[in-house]
């Protein structure tokens, strides 16, 4: 079946400038997740959606980073005002029902920020 | 804090050669996942392992926990070029509820 999807795969914007990153996850997944992930790192963890609401926004790095997921499926990521040091590949992960169900990843959205 | 390390960060091997990765994590969980990501692209799951003195194996590839440790290990047997890619150690513990904590990598580069 279909995995994770993630729209645009690339976004180029000027700082200052406001982005939308779409990801819509596996039919059926409940649990949606979105990490960011800087060159030679490892993920790391912005956000995890259970159904419609964020259960856990705590990685979020500061009130200039907000997502929505307002029908418990395709999820939006935004970013106002963004600054250089946002620049890295946005990753969405979804899965069956949270917990211990394994995280099945997007591509990616790389975001550069000029 | 959640600290997971891995080691060597950087691993060149001869095909047909074994070698070990491991992964410490600094509090205790009994959740430990394993992923692969090829250059550009995104992270594929190999590995959950939820419990201590899990084995899992799949092909040339076998992990393992032990939560007591807090240490999980990747063990590459007669590796083969197609195994080249970074893979990463990711733990979750109940008190975060389904958030994963990602090691740095380790960026396997296997030659012929």
């Amino acid at each position: 079946g279909a995995g994770v999807s993630q729209t645009p795969s690339n976004k180029v914007t000027e700082k200052g400038k406001y982005v939308e990153l779409r990801c819509d996850p596996i039919s059926g997944h409940t649990a949606l997740y979105w990490y960011r992930q800087s060159l030679g790192q490892g993920p790391e963890f912005l956000i995890y959606f259970q159904g419609t609401g964020a259960a856990d926004d705590s990685g979020l790095p500061n009130d200039r980073f907000f997502a929505v997921r307002p029908e418990g499926s395709v999820s939006t990521l935004k970013i106002q005002r963004t600054e250089r040091g946002d620049s890295a590949v946005y990753l969405c992960a979804s899965s069956l029902g949270g917990g211990v169900d394994t995280q099945y990843f997007g591509p990616g959205t790389r975001l550069t920020v000029l | 804090e959640l600290k997971v390390e891995q080691n060597p960060l950087f691993l060149s091997m001869q095909e047909g050669k074994n070698y070990t990765i491991y992964c410490n994590y600094s509090t205790t969980s009994d959740r430990l996942y394993w992923y692969r990501q090829d250059p550009g692209k995104s992270l594929e799951s190999l590995f959950v392992l939820l419990s201590n003195g899990a084995v899992k194996q799949e092909g040339r590839l076998m992990a393992s926990l032990d939560t007591k440790a807090r240490l999980s290990t990747l063990h590459i047997t007669a590796a083969v070029h197609d195994l080249s890619a970074t893979y990463f150690c990711a733990v979750d513990i109940k008190t975060s509820g389904s958030r994963l904590t990602f090691g740095e990598g380790t960026q396997l580069t296997v030659n012929p």
